[in-house]
């Protein structure tokens, strides 16, 4: 079974500043595919990014980025310029490559930030 | 034009009433999941369904019956209703590819079930 670890309940930054979200998960798998999602008062669940397993080149959206360390098996999340709307919990998740079937996405405890004026 | 779309937002009952959820997605993908957030906000997978068909039922009391009447409707029905089952219930749904898997899931806004 995967596990998924984020050490850090809450983390706070100021306005414009960049902050890191830490995960790491357990498996044996060797194709998976990372996320974090973001989850902001309104409750929604929104997708921030995705990383294939596979590729070694981190992925990037916009202010958010990763850095993916397979061997490590760590996928932190970097929030660059962060804004006031950033202030959310974000969840690392976990989903194995299940060709031919659904996958679940098994997620960790969450990291709640906060980000100040 | 909401992707995925969650009935009621909110739900209060009391205890041994039965109740159901509603989730209808637009997106034209062929599965979709229930996922249950608790009170310390840990989400966790319960059913996971491909065009009607069960596919992921993790252990779940089977006083929880899914049940998708097309591959763009998943619904939840909760019997006999117990104070644990407060918690809010995100539905989710994404593409099927069998080659691939992997595909990203699109939430819901979640329902916020309190049982009295």
């Amino acid at each position: 079974a995967q596990t998924v670890t984020q050490s850090q309940p809450e983390m706070s930054v100021q306005e414009a500043e960049t902050v890191t979200l830490s995960c790491t998960y357990d498996t044996s798998e060797s194709n998976y595919y990372l996320f974090w999602y973001k989850q902001p008062p309104s409750r929604q669940m929104i997708l921030v990014i995705r990383q294939e397993a596979y590729k070694q080149q981190n992925a990037t959206e916009n202010r958010f980025s990763v850095n993916f360390q397979k061997a490590a098996k760590s996928f932190s999340l970097k929030i660059s310029d962060s804004q006031l709307g950033d202030t959310a919990m974000y969840f690392c998740a976990f989903m194995k490559q299940d060709t031919g079937t659904a996958s679940k996405l098994t997620f960790g405890t969450g990291t709640r930030l906060q980000v100040t004026l | 034009d909401t992707a995925v779309s969650q009935t009621p937002k909110y739900l209060v009952t009391q205890m041994g009433n039965d109740k159901s959820i509603k989730c209808e997605q637009n997106l034209g993908h062929d599965t979709m999941y229930w996922y249950k957030q608790d009170s310390k906000k840990f989400l966790k997978i319960m059913f996971s369904y491909n065009n009607k068909e069960l596919i992921i039922n993790e252990t779940v009391p089977n006083r929880f019956s899914p049940k998708s009447p097309d591959k763009a409707h998943l619904n939840l029905h909760i019997n006999s209703l117990e104070l644990g089952d407060s918690a809010v219930y995100f539905c989710a749904s994404s593409r099927f590819l069998v080659r691939e898997g992997g595909e990203t899931q699109y939430f819901g806004p979640g329902t916020r079930l309190l049982v009295l």
